[in-house]
């Protein structure tokens, strides 16, 4: 079964440190890896993709994401965290040769960045 | 801009009553979708149109019917509203075509049922 795991439910960070969000995914084939973001109330905003090519995606808002095809990870990271980071993140996998298009997303991890 | 635009935000229903969520995207996009999201469990996808007069179930399609009206909009019924679909509902669109294309998402209708 094709699925995205994120281990973490919730991450803290002080701000001005660095950040990582954790996912992980299983699919047949080669996959499409997505980022997104939720803020209150409001709907999911698109972060960044890996598609093929450099393992390091960079995105919006100074965040980038590391494609490692071994360990079957797409980690989240920003170098240093500002309190308005403060938000859900998705992580989201599309296999390959998926004609639907449709998303598989993880669970959600909530990152608290504290002043 | 736009992008996609869902209606209405916020939807009080009582159980058995029925609704239907309109939806629409201004980017001429060719697949659209219809998720829910619950707390811990992520966004699960309740249908979804590959292209225009295709519809197809998703992961939780029971309870719910779709209708892709054109290429614009897709709109997700509720024909006897259970506590159970309680839920804030995301429609989201895409190029389709490719499977490395971006899905983008409206604000979402926030849904509870008594």
């Amino acid at each position: 079964a094709q699925s995205v795991a994120q281990p973490e439910d919730q991450v803290n960070v002080a701000e001005g440190n660095p950040l990582t969000v954790k996912c992980t995914y299983s699919v047949s084939g080669n996959p499409y890896l997505f980022w997104y973001v939720q803020y209150p109330n409001r709907g999911l905003q698109f972060l960044l993709k890996y598609i093929t090519g450099d393992n390091l995606v960079k995105g919006s808002y100074g965040f980038e994401a590391e494609f490692n095809k071994s360990q079957t990870s797409f980690h989240l990271k920003k170098p240093s965290a500002l309190v308005s980071d403060s938000a859900l993140y998705f992580c989201a996998v599309r296999p390959w040769m998926d004609s639907s298009y449709k998303l598989i997303f993880g669970s959600g991890t909530r990152l608290l960045v504290r002043p | 801009n736009a992008g996609v635009t869902q209606t209405p935000k916020f939807q009080v229903l009582k159980t058995g009553q029925s609704m239907t969520l309109q939806c629409a995207q201004d980017m001429n996009h060719n697949s659209m979708y219809w998720y829910r999201q619950d707390p811990g469990m992520g966004l699960r996808l309740i249908y979804y149109s590959a292209s225009e007069g295709t519809t197809d179930k998703g992961e939780v399609p029971n309870g719910y019917n779709v209708s892709r009206l054109n290429k614009r909009e897709f709109s997700l019924r509720l024909e006897s509203a259970a506590p159970s679909q309680t839920s804030v509902y995301f429609c989201a669109s895409s190029e389709g075509g490719f499977s490395g294309n971006t899905i983008y998402f409206g604000e979402g209708s926030w849904l509870t049922v008594v």
